[in-house]
């Protein structure tokens, strides 16, 4: 059969708004995690980082928050900018994978002026 | 400062030719990850050495790829010979370390490969 590419998640807002990416992780081992920005053409940016031992963290303009029982994990931006519109993928690390970050498979911000 | 170096950046090749990626970790980083992404399947890693030393290529493809890491500042990945589904962007990536958890990835800016 045809195959066919990988569908991202979208996500489209208004300039000035907030905006929330959702992850589901996959290891309820993992105590490290990522979240990385990709624009058009470059590679994976880091953005914010939060170990399993927090809830929450915060940066400039980006919070991550994180709900270990349900294995979730999401980035807030807020006052959403063009500049902030990128692919968004989050990543977790357990002890056992030696330091080897797994992927989630991105979602996509676009921003609307 | 400098962050992991690519090279190079695009590369167009006909099918059969070998491809050599080359990347420059961020010095003082232990760890080098060489990752492949396409539309199809996302970002992949297709292996990773620590301390110059490769500690999982479960990742790539088939004996047509292989890496190196002569030495602490620089590695490289080999296709030969190269197939039209080889064409993805990789990406070369470099941690303090692997031996615990919480050491941030970084990563180039990618080599965009082309097998025509």
């Amino acid at each position: 059969g045809e195959s066919v590419g990988l569908h991202l998640p979208t996500l489209s807002v208004q300039e000035g708004d907030n905006s929330i990416i959702n992850c589901a992780y996959s290891n309820s081992a993992s105590d490290y995690f990522i979240w990385y920005k990709q624009e058009s053409g470059k590679g994976p940016q880091f953005i914010i980082d939060i170990r399993s031992n927090m809830d929450k963290r915060q940066g400039q303009r980006v919070t991550v928050l994180l709900n270990k029982t349900v294995k979730h994990l999401s980035l807030q931006i807020a006052a959403t900018q063009p500049g902030d519109s990128a692919v968004y993928f989050c990543a977790e690390n357990s002890p056992r994978s030696q330091g080897n970050l797994i992927f989630g498979k991105g979602t996509k911000l676009s921003v609307k002026p | 400062d400098a962050g992991v170096i690519q090279s190079p950046r695009h590369e167009v090749t006909e099918m059969g030719q070998e491809v050599t990626l080359r990347c420059k970790p961020i010095s003082g980083h232990n760890s080098l990850f060489w990752y492949r992404q396409t539309m199809m399947r996302g970002l992949e890693l297709l292996i990773y050495f620590n301390n110059n030393v490769p500690i999982d290529d479960s990742g790539m493809p088939e004996d047509r790829f292989s890496a190196k890491m002569p030495n602490a500042s620089f590695s490289t990945l080999k296709i030969q010979p190269s197939e039209p589904r080889d064409s993805a962007v990789y990406f070369c990536a470099s941690s303090f370390s692997v031996a615990s958890s919480g050491n941030t990835i970084y990563f180039g800016e990618g080599s965009w490969l082309t097998v025509v």
